[in-house]
């Protein structure tokens, strides 16, 4: 049973570029979150999407913005990069009331 | 606005010494998570307390949950030097599925 699949693993983008990461949930979970964390910080709540919309937002610009797909998938987009953008971005799949599954991450440097 | 505040920051401790991690919360939640971070790696969940005075084990870790103080705690006994990594307790709810991680302890066993 495949867990939380993210893409890219790794990403090196320039200063107001866009960039769009992918998580694919595991089997059987219908929520997914995003997280941003940045080197020696916890993770910060980003969004969440449930039935392909977006239920909860945490204190991040509209810069960031996602999608969820029929399948459960879910991209998330980080539009005109800053430098302060560059963090390990984690995808957490779910079921309401249920225990996370993390991904492995995508790590995005702005430069 | 809920904070999750961690103690020790960091902490260095011998092979075969106890120490505990301090997980403080501001706001009342319906479950405290434990999570396990390696370097460069995603979040490896340890254990989920989801009463007041919950406890869990696993090999040398033990975790508590004091939902009228708002306190929970990570009990290391017996440290080995594989116990070295950085540890982060989450506030969650059953509602919202939306975690807020604490700051993070790193740990760093010295043989």
């Amino acid at each position: 049973d495949a867990g939380v699949t993210q893409s890219p693993t790794h990403l090196i983008k320039t200063r107001g570029q866009q960039v769009t990461l992918r998580c694919s949930p595991k089997s059987g979970h219908d929520t997914v979150s995003w997280y941003q964390q940045a080197l020696g910080q916890g993770p910060q709540f980003i969004f969440q999407y449930y039935e392909e919309e977006e239920r909860q937002r945490g204190n991040f610009p509209d810069r960031f913005s996602g999608h969820q797909f029929p399948n459960y998938s879910s991209e998330l987009n980080v539009n005109a990069l800053l430098l302060g953008d560059s963090a390990l971005y984690l995808c957490a799949s779910s079921l309401i009331g249920y225990g996370y599954t993390f991904g492995s991450g995508t790590r995005l440097t702005v430069v | 606005e809920l904070k999750v505040e961690q103690n020790p920051l960091f902490l260095s401790m011998q092979e075969g010494k106890n120490y505990t991690i301090y997980c403080n919360y501001s706001t009342t939640s319906d479950r405290l998570y434990w999570y396990r971070q390696d370097p460069g790696k995603s979040l490896e969940s340890l254990f989920v307390l989801l009463s007041n005075g919950a406890v869990k084990q696993e090999g040398r870790l033990m975790a508590s949950l004091d939902t009228k103080a708002r306190l929970s705690t990570l009990h290391i006994t017996a440290a080995v030097h594989d116990l070295s990594a950085t540890y982060f307790c989450a506030v969650g709810f059953s509602a919202t599925n939306k975690l807020i991680f604490g700051t993070g302890t790193l740990l760093a066993v010295q043989p």
